[in-house]
């Protein structure tokens, strides 16, 4: 089945770690996001990326780094500069058909927490 | 004045009403919209697209207006299932940016 698979669901880390999330899509999309969502908040972009090896800030990239060698995965690294990481990470995927079919397909997110 | 906003609600409806929600873009060069749901503490899940003709499935019924910059999402015969978060949503033609509203709580109640 095609999907958009982040893991994992839930991470813990210590304060000044850095962390990684994991991001995969097998649906052939070249573009990837992630976003930040915290409690009763909308979805804030962190990085997107339209194309291999190219990756572009969005809102609220302070403390935050990705890559994109490969069209299939997007990590984020949540770094120390993170000031405040806990929250609800989401990825997301979208074809770049200038056609009606843009829609934005989600993973199922990870809960970071700080402790 | 941010990119795509929204009501944030919360709207509490009676079951087997309506209810409409809009939201404004400032950018005129998105290209595409959407409306998203979102159940509590799950991703979001595409409900429509919004098409400038307008466009209708089922109980829902969204409108694009580009020239006054607003999109709508109407909910006729609402059920008790429909209580979640609406995000409306912009993808941006030129980089390819998708931008969320921060959504509209609608809870119908029995």
């Amino acid at each position: 089945d095609g999907g958009i698979t982040q893991s994992p669901k839930y991470l813990f880390r210590k304060e000044g770690q850095n962390v990684t999330l994991s991001c995969e899509q097998n649906l052939n999309h070249d573009a990837m996001y992630w976003y930040r969502q915290d409690p009763g908040q909308g979805l804030r972009l962190i990085y997107y990326s339209q194309i291999v090896n190219d990756f572009q800030k969005g809102d609220i990239a302070e403390g935050y780094s990705v890559s994109r060698e490969k069209k299939e995965s997007f990590p984020l690294t949540v770094t120390s500069a993170q000031k405040n990481p806990t929250a609800f990470y989401l990825c997301a995927s979208s074809p770049r058909d200038r056609g009606t079919n843009t829609e934005a397909f989600f993973g199922q997110g990870t809960r970071l927490t700080v402790v | 004045r941010k990119e795509v906003e929204q009501d944030p609600g919360p709207f509490n409806v009676p079951e087997g009403a309506t209810v409409a929600f809009n939201c404004t873009y400032s950018n005129s060069a998105s290209q595409s919209f959407f409306w998203y749901r979102q159940d509590c503490r799950k991703e979001p899940k595409l409900l429509m697209s919004v098409y400038s003709s307008g466009n209708e499935d089922g109980r829902f019924t969204a409108q694009l207006n580009r020239a006054s910059q607003y999109i709508s999402l109407l909910i006729r015969d609402s059920k008790l299932s429909d209580s979640a978060t609406y995000l409306c949503v912009a993808h941006m033609n030129r980089d390819d940016k998708i931008i969320f509203g921060k959504g509209t709580r609608l809870h119908i109640l029995p």
